[in-house]
């Protein structure tokens, strides 16, 4: 079966103040690696995927990382409308008609106070 | 562009009550997902389908149904509501398919929240 477990469950920190965020995972060959923020009352914006080991991917403040078993979101000098709760998710390898499933780690809940 | 579109953002029923929550989207995206989120946890898939007329389980199917009649909706049916349904429901739709099987990101609707009492 597969596992994401991210943490820490909530984080704040002062802006400017640099973290990351983890999320370990178990998959039965892992296809993709996706991270998504949520903020409060809407649904998962899509931010990255990674596909392997050794990749990294950078959008603004933002950059994910992976290795073979776990992925990081390292936020650099995070500003307050960085707030939100993150999301990681992963995509096991398998037949077509399995419909691109996602299994959902319980999320990361950022706060960045001005 | 409006994406993925959920209806209604909130509802309150009573415990037995039935209701469809509707979802649209207007990307062509072939395959659809249903998913729960109760508080402090992370999204579980209820249903999915790959294509119009394919539906099958997912995580936590049972209470509910689903149909899919044509590439763009994918409704979900609640019969005889229960207090443990009582959750915001998110929609998602991606682009997926054909021999490479790229695995593009799902797209989400902002959620339909939804009381039993």
């Amino acid at each position: 079966e597969d596992q994401v477990t991210q943490s820490p469950e909530a984080l704040r920190l002062q802006e400017g103040e640099s973290s990351s965020l983890n999320c370990s995972y178990t998959v039965s060959g892992l296809r993709g690696l996706f991270w998504y923020r949520q903020d409060p009352g809407k649904g998962p914006e899509f931010l990255f995927t990674l596909y392997s080991a050794g990749e990294e991917k950078e959008k603004e403040r933002l950059k994910a990382t992976l290795t073979k078993k776990e992925s990081f979101l390292h936020i650099t000098a995070p500003k307050p409308e960085d707030s939100a709760t993150y999301l990681c998710a992963v995509q096991a390898r398998g037949v077509e008609t399995s419909g691109s499933r996602l299994t959902f780690g319980e999320g990361t809940q950022l706060t960045v106070n001005p | 562009n409006a994406g993925v579109t959920q209806t209604p953002k909130f509802r309150i029923l009573k415990i037995g009550q039935s209701m469809t929550l509707q979802c649209t989207q207007d990307m062509n995206h072939n395959y659809m997902y249903w998913y729960r989120q109760d508080p402090g946890m992370g999204l579980k898939l209820i249903y999915y389908s790959v294509g119009a007329g394919i539906t099958d389980k997912g995580e936590v199917p049972n209470g509910y149904n689903v149909s899919r009649s044509t590439t763009e909706d994918f409704p979900l049916r609640l019969e005889l509501a229960a207090p443990s349904q009582t959750s915001v429901y998110f929609c998602a739709s991606s682009l997926t398919g054909g021999p490479n099987y790229s695995n593009q990101p799902q797209h989400f609707g902002d959620g339909t929240r939804l009381s039993i009492l």
